[in-house]
């Protein structure tokens, strides 16, 4: 069974920076590709980071471009979102997700919160 | 950059069928897929490539796609089924409609 759960959230001021993480057991993330979305308080899904399954390539979101590095570490099995000079627009529940085959998000985690406030 | 656009609500009463529209420049190319979420839960993927259901949804649970729009359908809605609804395509990245809350 397919589990991906995700830590590091918390509260942090703007312009400060947060790693987030995605542990997962059950899929190997290095046969995935791996997502994170998120979602801010009342609002939908956004879509921030996606890493292929080689590893190789990276996509951004245009709102998180140049402030968010998508990583892996296959060892681990763990998948990482690092976020700098964070913004208050960028508080939301952060879902780690894995993709099989390039197209819909087949397993997402329960989502970390993350709050950006002074 | 591509938008997706989803009614913001769409309400039905038990027993009956609900459609979920979602539209977009020249959707007819892209593959659809369709989340649910029930408040305070992460999504879950209940249509995959415009009408395949992933294991352990139930077959009331449908979609489709004509001209511009791709649509879930829901037949006999239950009150379980009771949650936002977002659809998906992929471009550059993927890209999430707005949204539709389901009221049963």
């Amino acid at each position: 069974q397919v589990q991906l759960v995700e830590s590091g959230g918390g509260v942090v001021q703007p312009g400060r920076s947060l790693r987030l993480s995605c542990a997962a057991s059950g899929l190997k993330v290095s046969a995935y590709a791996m997502h994170w979305v998120r979602q801010a308080p009342g609002k939908g899904l956004e879509w921030v980071a996606r890493i292929s399954r080689d590893g190789i390539t990276t996509d951004y979101g245009d709102s998180v471009t140049g402030r968010i590095t998508i990583s892996r570490d296959t060892s681990k099995n763990m998948v990482y979102l690092q976020m700098s000079g964070l913004k208050t627009d960028d508080t939301a529940v952060y879902y780690c997700a894995g993709d099989r085959g390039g197209g819909p998000l087949d397993d997402w985690g329960k989502g970390t919160l993350v709050t950006v406030s002074s | 950059s591509y938008v997706l656009a989803q009614p913001p609500s769409v309400a039905v009463a038990p027993g009956q069928t609900a459609t979920v529209t979602c539209g977009g420049p020249n959707i007819g190319s892209k593959s659809v897929h369709w989340y649910q979420q029930k408040p305070g839960q992460a999504p879950v993927l209940v249509i995959f490539n415009d009408g395949a259901r992933p294991l352990g949804i139930p077959e009331r649970f449908s979609g489709s796609k004509s001209g511009s729009a791709a649509s879930l359908t829901i037949n006999r809605v239950e009150a379980g089924d009771e949650a936002d609804y977002y659809c998906q395509v992929s471009d550059t990245g993927r890209i999430f409609g707005g949204g539709t809350r389901l009221t049963v």
